[in-house]
């Protein structure tokens, strides 16, 4: 079976500080996504990555930075946090060609006081 | 673009009830579309997929079937169960037009009480 797992289920932080939010897949796929989720807005992208180094913007990269130094590792970065950054956040990897059904890991519920 | 839309919620269904979940799509290409189950407290699972037109998704007794000429992907179970209280996301991957990026629906809130 294939494994996503998040560092935390649960944080809060400060605003201002430095957050980061760990990915790790276990079945060498080429992709990796972060959503945050929020009620009544659904999933919403906010980096995803196809390769080792490389990303993409998605569709709500303000505020936020990636990394992938590794294959299998994909980091969420939150420069400054803000409150508006409260939310739940989630990791998926997909193979891609030429299945690309994603996998998820169950979240990390960040609070930002 | 693209883009889902799935009925809003929340929706409350008695066990054994009749289930639909509505869900139209809007896409450049032939996108595969799916849908997802998130439980709570859980991350979101894959229920079931259709990768073309006419194709019929089903597992754990809930079904789909791609209709390319309404652009519809609705989620039915002749059944419910209170273990299928949870919230559903309809989504669409529209490779090679978009990589492998997928587009989500809001999700919709089911809960079935006994």
């Amino acid at each position: 079976d294939v494994k996503v797992t998040q560092s935390s289920r649960y944080l809060v932080k400060r605003t201002g500080e430095k957050v980061f939010l760990e990915c790790v897949q276990d079945m060498d796929h080429e992709n990796m996504f972060w959503y945050r989720q929020d009620p009544g807005l659904g999933l919403r992208l906010i980096y995803f990555s196809y390769d080792v180094k490389m990303k993409e913007k998605g569709d709500i990269p303000e505020g936020y930075s990636v990394s992938r130094e590794k294959k299998e590792r994909f980091s969420l970065i939150l420069e400054s946090a803000s409150t508006n950054q409260t939310s739940m956040y989630l990791c998926a990897s997909s193979l891609g060609t030429p299945d690309y059904e994603q996998y998820f890991g169950p979240g990390t519920r960040l609070t930002v006081t | 673009g693209n883009s889902v839309t799935q009925m809003e919620g929340p929706v409350t269904l008695s066990e054994e009830a009749f289930l639909t979940i509505n869900c139209t799509y809007t896409a450049t290409g032939y996108p595969s579309l799916f849908w997802y189950v998130q439980y709570p407290g859980e991350g979101l699972q894959l229920l079931l997929k259709a990768t073309k037109a006419d194709d019929k998704g089903s597992n754990k007794g809930f079904e789909a079937t791609y209709r390319k000429e309404t652009t519809s992907f609705h989620l039915e179970k002749g059944s419910v169960q209170v273990s299928d209280s949870a919230v559903y996301f309809c989504a669409l991957s529209d490779h090679p037009n978009t990589g492998n990026q997928f587009y989500f629906g809001t999700g919709t809130s089911l809960t079935v009480i006994p």
